[in-house]
């Protein structure tokens, strides 16, 4: 069974850092493209970056371009998003998950963990 | 970016019922489409991928369709346990979803 645990979330000042993880098994972590999608209190869902399998490709949507880091540890099966300077537009759900093969769809999602950003 | 923009908002019907949800792309994505079911505190479940696949262990009742720039999500003889948001995404490009249907029992 495919499984995605996120940790790390909580709450954290405009200007500071977190960093997200996403434990993953069930399935060859490494074969999978990864990525991390956040959902605004009652609002929609926003992409945020993808990782490539091997970790050799990053992507990001612009407004997080420059503060956060997306990377994974493919030995450790773990997923992470390093995220700096802080705004509180981040403050959001962020879900961990996994890319269809070869797809930009995502097929598998984790519980999600909340980041909220304020003084 | 391409903008999904999805409708209606927000829906109600009743038991039995067959819901239809639309999206609309701000440029040809090609079948590249998929719909997330998001039930009340839980994380998004994959639904329908390439426009009118049905992801694994889906109940037949859902299905989609469309082409180019308009899909729609079709939920016959709607459950109770149908009660959900629900998200269309393109990825034809960097992924983009539409803002969601919250749909509710008449």
């Amino acid at each position: 069974e495919v499984q995605l645990v996120e940790s790390g979330g909580g709450l954290v000042q405009p200007g500071r850092s977190m960093k997200l993880s996403c434990a993953a098994s069930g399935f060859t972590f490494n074969n999978y493209d990864m990525a991390w999608v956040c959902q605004a209190p009652k609002k929609g869902l926003e992409w945020v970056a993808t990782i490539s399998y091997d970790g050799s490709s990053t992507y990001y949507r612009d407004s997080v371009k420059g503060r956060f880091t997306i990377s994974r540890d493919n030995a450790k099966s773990t997923l992470y998003l390093q995220m700096d300077s802080l705004r509180s537009e981040d403050t959001a759900t962020y879900y961990c998950a996994r890319h269809r093969y070869l797809r930009n769809y995502f097929d598998y999602w984790g519980q999600g963990v909340m980041v909220t950003v304020s003084s | 970016d391409i903008q999904m923009t999805q409708s209606p908002a927000s829906l109600s019907a009743s038991l039995g019922e067959t819901v239809t949800i639309e999206c609309r792309a701000s440029e040809d994505i090609y079948n590249g489409l998929a719909w997330y079911q998001q039930k009340p505190g839980k994380s998004p479940q994959l639904l329908i991928y390439n426009a009118n696949s049905l992801h694994t262990g889906v109940p037949s009742r859902f299905s989609g369709s469309g082409s180019g720039t308009q899909y729609s999500l079709k939920i016959n003889s709607l459950q109770s346990e149908d009660v959900a948001s629900y998200f269309c995404q393109q990825y034809y490009d960097y992924p983009t979803f539409g803002g969601g249907t919250k749909l509710e029992l008449k």
